[in-house]
């Protein structure tokens, strides 16, 4: 079964700081990775999608990139700013019915 | 604007009570999914639909009903014989089967 794991479950950065989140996974033929974001209470945004034979994605200061031999994706975000503070989702996919969602890092951008 | 809504925002459910809670999307996209997330865990898959009077079981099945009568809407059935139902849940849509998913606000379960 697909593990995926995200590594901190929390951070907390003062602004300006470009930081880098990590989501790793056990399994590596995926179709593609997607990254999202979650404020309190609400849906789920999507950032960035990395289909499995693309290395990365880039959306103004969000980069992301992909791994599959290694079964890991990193997300960086440059500058960081109060407004990033959220909590930051990735999730594979194996099939069309076949999603896995990691637990998510908990990011919070001091002013 | 195109989106997903769902509704109600918060819905309390009553022991042996059926509730539903409604998904609509306006982005025509053909493949609808209903998830549950719990506190500090990942989303967990319970219904997809890929076309309309279609739709298949996710990994957490149990004790969920869905139906798929017309494309814009993908309703959602917490049943009695669900024990445990109390959760965010959330409906998403994608154009195409490995297309990027969009994520209605969110639908918070509480029992009474």
């Amino acid at each position: 079964k697909q593990e995926v794991t995200q590594i901190p479950a929390a951070l907390s950065v003062p602004e300006g700081e470009n930081l880098v989140l990590n989501c790793s996974f056990t399994d590596s033929a995926i179709y593609n990775l997607q990254w999202f974001r979650q404020d309190p209470g609400k849906g789920l945004t999507s950032l960035l999608l990395i289909q499995s034979s693309q290395r990365e994605q880039t959306s103004g200061r969000l980069n992301a990139s992909l791994d599959k031999s290694s079964g890991r994706s990193t997300l960086y975000i440059a500058a960081s700013q109060p407004g990033d503070s959220a909590t930051y989702l990735c999730a594979v996919r194996l099939d069309f019915n076949k999603f896995y969602f990691g637990s998510g890092t908990k990011l919070n951008v001091k002013p | 604007d195109g989106g997903i809504t769902q509704s109600p925002k918060y819905l309390f459910r009553k022991e042996g009570q059926n509730v539903t809670l409604s998904c609509e999307q306006n982005l025509n996209h053909d493949a609808m999914y209903w998830y549950r997330q719990d506190p500090g865990q990942g989303l967990r898959l319970i219904y997809y639909s890929q076309i309309v009077n279609d739709f298949q079981k996710g990994d957490i099945a149990e004790g969920y009903s869905v139906s798929r009568e017309k494309k814009e809407s993908f309703p959602l059935t917490v049943t009695s014989a669900q024990k445990n139902p109390t959760a965010f849940y959330l409906c998403a849509s994608s154009q195409g089967n490995l297309e990027t998913q969009y994520f209605g606000p969110g639908t918070r379960l509480l029992v009474l």
